[in-house]
């Protein structure tokens, strides 16, 4: 049984630029997060999505979208790249949003 | 909103010995989850352990277990019998419960398991 599944693995990307993130869910989940982890930082919420809709939304500018595809896979964009979006980006997947399984993440630079 | 403290940046435990890790947090709920995370160098993050604020005893898991003080707000994490793969950052979780609820993590603990 595949886990969650993030690409791609690293990505270097220049300020002004947008970049486009993909994850997988666990097999038989259906909310996907998304969490942006900044060195040395705990994880911090971005958004949720479920049947293809953003359920909850944290703290973060509307640089920041995503969505969700039938299959439950999704997609996190975020455009204009600023420095300080360099970060880990971390996918998890959940069934009923009770456990979270978390994928390995995609580390973005920004230069 | 929730916060989740982790007052402890780094830690080291030799191999075999036992070691504790703090968390601390603030909600006015009176029901929540709360966890452990483990996240190695291949960044992947792991479920370590699972607390549910509604039941007073403590979760256990093999060598993981924790001390869970409701009215202090406290969640510590204890490693029996550390080994040199439980060398990681773990963080400290909260959730509320229902649908679309999001993880608050806390800032995490460095630990490092010498030999």
């Amino acid at each position: 049984d595949a886990g969650v599944t993030q690409s791609p693995t690293h990505l270097i990307k220049t300020r002004g630029q947008q970049v486009t993130l993909r994850c997988s869910p666990k097999s038989g989940h259906d909310t996907v997060s998304w969490y942006q982890q900044a060195l040395g930082q705990g994880p911090q919420f971005i958004f949720q999505y479920y049947e293809e809709e953003e359920r909850q939304r944290g703290n973060f500018p509307d640089r920041f979208s995503g969505h969700q595809f039938p299959n439950y896979s999704s997609e996190l964009n975020v455009n204009a790249l600023l420095l300080g979006d360099s970060a880990l980006y971390l996918c998890a997947s959940s069934l009923l949003a009770l456990e979270q399984y978390f994928g390995p993440g995609t580390r973005l630079t920004v230069t | 909103a929730q916060t989740v403290t982790q007052s402890q940046p780094e830690m080291s435990v030799q191999e075999a010995e036992t070691v504790t890790l703090s968390c601390t947090y603030d909600t006015s709920e009176s029901d929540y989850y709360l966890f452990w995370y483990k996240q190695p160098p291949s960044r992947q993050m792991i479920l370590v352990i699972r607390q549910e604020a509604y039941k007073q005893q403590n979760a256990t898991e093999n060598r993981f277990s924790v001390n869970f003080q409701k009215a202090a707000k406290s969640f510590s994490l204890k490693i029996s019998d550390s080994q040199l793969g439980d060398a990681a950052m773990y963080f400290c979780a909260y959730r509320r419960p229902g649908l679309g609820q999001n993880f608050v993590f806390g800032p995490g603990t460095r630990l490092s398991v010498l030999p």
